[in-house]
């Protein structure tokens, strides 16, 4: 069965400074892999996604993901935090063609970003 | 177009009574998930259809869900009876069947149920 864990419940950062929001995955064939934001009372919102190719993909708003395969990890990342980014951020895996949960999407538990002025 | 759209976007019924949650997918897309979400439990998948056919329900919390896809348009998640502990926001998403495409969600049901 997929799973993706996000092993920190919250990350708090200054403005202006790089944030990273973590996430592990498992599947057992190639992943399809996501990154959504959640705002307070709002549903979720995609940022990026990895599919294949460069393993550093660029998204929405600055924020930017690192495909590792070997440590079958998918951060997040932006160099320069702003207030506003302050949110709920999940990670979700897609398992690739094959077996019964294709086109199943799984969610990490949330990550809360705080970023302080 | 519209995106994901969800009715009602706030539900408050008591203990014992139906409750009906609506879904309309984006135009074209083929796969439809059905989430909840809570403080304890984070993001569930309860459901997902893919043309309309329930591929894995095996999210479904008991026999008091049910959920149905009559149409390529419309989606429900049906409680019955409902009980407090249902109690969460409830998100419809649709993508289409590729799994390298990216879920739509809708704004989400708020439900209450006292």
């Amino acid at each position: 069965a997929q799973s993706v864990a996000q092993p920190e419940d919250q990350v708090n950062v200054a403005e202006g400074n790089p944030l990273t929001v973590k996430c592990t995955y498992s599947v057992s064939g190639n992943p399809y892999l996501f990154w959504y934001v959640q705002y307070p009372n709002r549903g979720l919102q995609f940022l990026l996604k990895y599919i294949t190719g460069d393993n550093l993909v660029k998204g929405s708003y600055g924020f930017e993901a690192e495909f590792n395969k070997s440590q079958t990890s998918f951060h997040l990342k932006k160099p320069s935090a702003l207030v506003s980014d302050s949110a709920l951020y999940f990670c979700a895996v897609r398992e690739n063609a094959g077996g019964t949960s294709y086109g199943k999407l799984t969610f990490g538990q949330g990550t809360i970003l705080t970023v302080h002025p | 177009d519209a995106g994901v759209i969800q009715s009602p976007r706030h539900e408050v019924t008591e203990m014992g009574q139906e409750v009906t949650l609506r879904c309309k997918p984006i135009s074209g897309h083929n796969s439809l998930f059905w989430y909840r979400q809570t403080m304890m439990r984070g993001l569930e998948l309860l459901i997902y259809f893919n043309n309309n056919v329930p591929i894995d329900d095996s999210g479904m919390p008991e026999d008091r869900f049910s959920a149905k896809m009559p149409n390529a348009s419309f989606s429900t998640l049906k409680i019955q009876p409902s009980e407090p502990r249902d109690s969460a926001v409830y998100f419809c998403a649709s993508s289409t069947t590729g799994g390298d495409t990216e879920a739509f969600f809708g704004q989400g049901t708020r439900l209450t149920v006292v």
